[in-house]
């Protein structure tokens, strides 16, 4: 079970880029890279997923380098409301769920 | 947002009684979850689902059983409450296959055992 590494916490300012790093040292061939976002007392909310290379949606780019030992989640001009935990998961089947601890992410005026 | 509902959303109960959250969802979703939220802590699986009468353990299944007697149900018991316990459930669900990583969570069973 590939284990994550993310930074605790991080501050930004209103309108900057943030990028998340998350460390995956021992990923297997047929895991996924995901992040999740979590606001306090609510249950947390599917950001964007990826195999390699980068993927983007309507809220995020994830960055995932060729060897995949880490990534990098992307969070373009961000809110106050972007004010959050952030969780990378590596999982390759439905019992793989952990989640660790995750980087809570500040947003400041 | 998803069709996913928790009940109870809040609940006290004493140690030793039985406690049973109920999860309903209207998604007819194969895969169900539930995980258990603690302060300063990510989410940790505790049992989950792949269809009706299959489940299967998760990291911190000790003290919990479920069942799943139908698509849209999922029921977590604790037999005998104990106080570490206490914690935030999570139910959430899955349409599964290449979008299992993609999970849709309820809003939350805050759990007391006194």
């Amino acid at each position: 079970l590939a284990k994550t590494t993310q930074p605790i916490s991080m501050d930004s300012y209103e309108g900057q880029e943030v990028n998340i790093t998350c460390s995956h040292n021992n990923i297997a061939t047929n895991d996924y890279i995901t992040w999740y976002q979590q606001f306090p007392s609510q249950g947390p909310r599917f950001i964007i997923q990826g195999y390699k290379t980068k993927v983007t949606n309507e809220v995020a780019s994830l960055f995932i380098p060729a060897d995949r030992k880490s990534s990098t989640l992307s969070l373009p001009r961000v809110s106050l409301s972007d004010t959050a935990v952030y969780y990378c998961l590596v999982r390759g089947s439905a019992r793989q769920l952990t989640f660790g601890s995750g980087t809570q992410l500040t947003v400041l005026p | 947002d998803a069709g996913i509902t928790q009940s109870p959303r809040h609940k006290v109960t004493e140690t030793g009684t039985p406690v049973t959250l109920r999860c309903h969802q209207t998604e007819n979703h194969r895969y169900m979850y539930w995980y258990r939220q603690d302060p300063g802590h990510g989410l940790r699986l505790i049992h989950y689902s792949y269809g009706v009468k299959d489940t299967d353990k998760g990291e911190v299944s000790d003290g919990y059983s479920v069942s799943r007697s139908k698509t849209e149900d999922f029921l977590l018991t604790l037999e005998s409450a104990t106080s570490s316990q206490t914690s935030v459930y999570f139910c959430a669900i899955s349409e599964g296959g290449r979008t299992t990583y993609e999970q849709y969570f309820g809003p939350g069973t805050r759990l007391t055992v006194t």
